[in-house]
């Protein structure tokens, strides 16, 4: 049973545009989630986390979102650049932990 | 230049062959993780090492094996045990394998079975 889904296999959106990543995890106990970026042929590299104490954390194009209640984030890339075009995971960590993957989300960002 | 290298790229197995793959880093990580990745799937945890001569299973550690004389080195080894050996792996290091730690990721190696 995946205790971390992304349910969307692929996004396709306008250069420009936001792109919204979305990850739902069903394990209450996680606290902390990742989001890491993967290029073809390339290893996943770390892109922004948050804590389960915030609900928002912010760098530069990149926000993620999390609403505990709903056992839900989202990652949210404010405006989407061609470049961006990678796989996205969305990761989550029980305290002390290893850390748990969700299946990916292929983004694609047309010019 | 730091970071974690793989090799190699790609890997052939035969049936009833055990394989090797590696990783190295130089970042001076105690932390070192093995991964599996199969499509549609998460990246699934193999095996992993948080100090030298010492390591744990992961969820998936069946029909693989690794060893971790040196800290720099963290290689897996595919045995004929593995029946599902195809897949792309990942290996990472982390700095001490603590909570709220980032871990590094490598290029990957995938592996193919004739």
């Amino acid at each position: 049973d995946q205790q971390v889904k992304q349910n969307s296999p692929s996004l396709s959106v306008q250069e420009g545009r936001i792109s919204i990543l979305n990850c739902d995890y069903t394990n209450s106990m996680f606290d902390y989630f990742l989001w890491y970026k993967k290029y073809p042929a390339e290893g996943p590299t770390f892109l922004i986390s948050i804590s389960s104490i915030k609900d928002k954390n912010e760098d530069g194009r990149f926000t993620v979102f999390l609403n505990k209640s709903a056992k839900h984030l989202s990652l949210h890339i404010v405006p989407s650049q061609p470049g961006d075009s990678a796989v996205y995971f969305c990761a989550a960590m029980e305290y002390g932990n290893k850390l748990v993957f969700g299946a990916g989300t292929i983004l694609r960002v047309k010019s | 230049d730091g970071g974690i290298t793989q090799s190699p790229k790609y890997l052939f197995r035969k049936e009833g062959q055990n394989v090797t793959l590696s990783c190295e880093q130089n970042l001076n990580h105690d932390a070192m993780y093995w991964y599996r990745q199969d499509p549609g799937q998460g990246l699934r945890l193999i095996y992993y090492s948080q100090i030298v001569n010492d390591f744990q299973k992961g969820d998936i550690a069946e029909g693989y094996s690794v060893s971790r004389e040196k800290k720099e080195s963290f290689p897996l080894t595919v045995t004929s045990a593995q029946k599902n050996p195809t897949a792309f792996y990942l290996c990472a290091s982390s700095l001490a394998g603590g909570p709220r730690e980032t871990q590094y990721f490598g290029p990957g190696t995938r592996l193919l079975v004739l």
